[in-house]
């Protein structure tokens, strides 16, 4: 069956640092992957897309990247700053299992001053 | 422009008992979707609208579950009977066209059974 994996673990690093989320998946061949950050009580809210044709995007200080044949999406935040603690989720858009969204189950980063 | 609304914001019943949500989606949107987020998990999709049809319902459990889209812009999510298990945040979700872009999400439901 389709499985998409982030990890389960939160991660914790410092202000100023680059934190690094990972997304894997199996069973599945996702036309396009995106990022959602989620806060405590609100819904998710959109950061970036990547298509299966791209490698790697930017957006100010956010950067993922799409590896098809790893099965693996990396998102960075450059500069992390105790505001970017939050959960973000890993959401596929496929070409197998119909065109409904798969999301991950989310990684919390907590970034500390 | 306004986001995705959603109400009541919070709902407390007992199970068997019956309850409704709604959403209203971004205005022009023609796509919506209801979303369950259980605690620690991701959202799943339990239905999707285009327009006022239904795209995908396959994991909405229909023996208990039933959403509609009036006239393609509201919709409600009915639970009835409610579960323990269908404690969940539901989540409302609106889209400009078909799909394969980015989603707005409402703040969402939390649903307690006891």
């Amino acid at each position: 069956s389709q499985k998409i994996e982030q990890n389960s673990e939160a991660l914790n690093i410092q202000e100023g640092k680059t934190a690094t989320l990972t997304c894997n998946y199996t069973n599945y061949s996702p036309a396009y992957l995106q990022w959602y950050r989620q806060d405590p009580g609100r819904g998710p809210v959109f950061l970036l897309l990547i298509r299966e044709n791209e490698k790697e995007k930017r957006k100010e200080r956010l950067k993922v990247t799409f590896d098809t044949t790893l099965k693996q999406s990396l998102f960075h935040i450059t500069a992390s700053q105790p505001a970017d603690s939050a959960t973000y989720l890993c959401a596929l858009d496929g070409n197998t299992g119909g065109f409904k969204t798969i999301f991950g189950a989310g990684t919390r980063l907590f970034v500390k001053a | 422009e306004a986001g995705v609304a959603q109400s009541p914001r919070y709902k407390i019943i007992e199970k068997r008992q019956s309850v409704a949500f709604w959403c209203n989606p971004i205005s022009g949107h023609a796509t919506l979707y209801w979303y369950q987020q259980i605690l620690g998990q991701g959202p799943k999709l339990l239905i999707q609208f285009q327009n006022n049809g239904v795209v995908d319902d396959s994991q909405l459990p229909k023996d208990r579950f039933s959403a509609e889209r009036l006239k393609g812009v509201d919709s409600t999510l009915k639970i009835q009977p409610a579960k323990l298990e269908d404690s969940a945040v539901y989540l409302c979700a609106s889209s400009l066209t078909s799909g394969r872009e980015t989603q707005y999400f409402g703040p969402g439901t939390r649903l307690l059974v006891l």
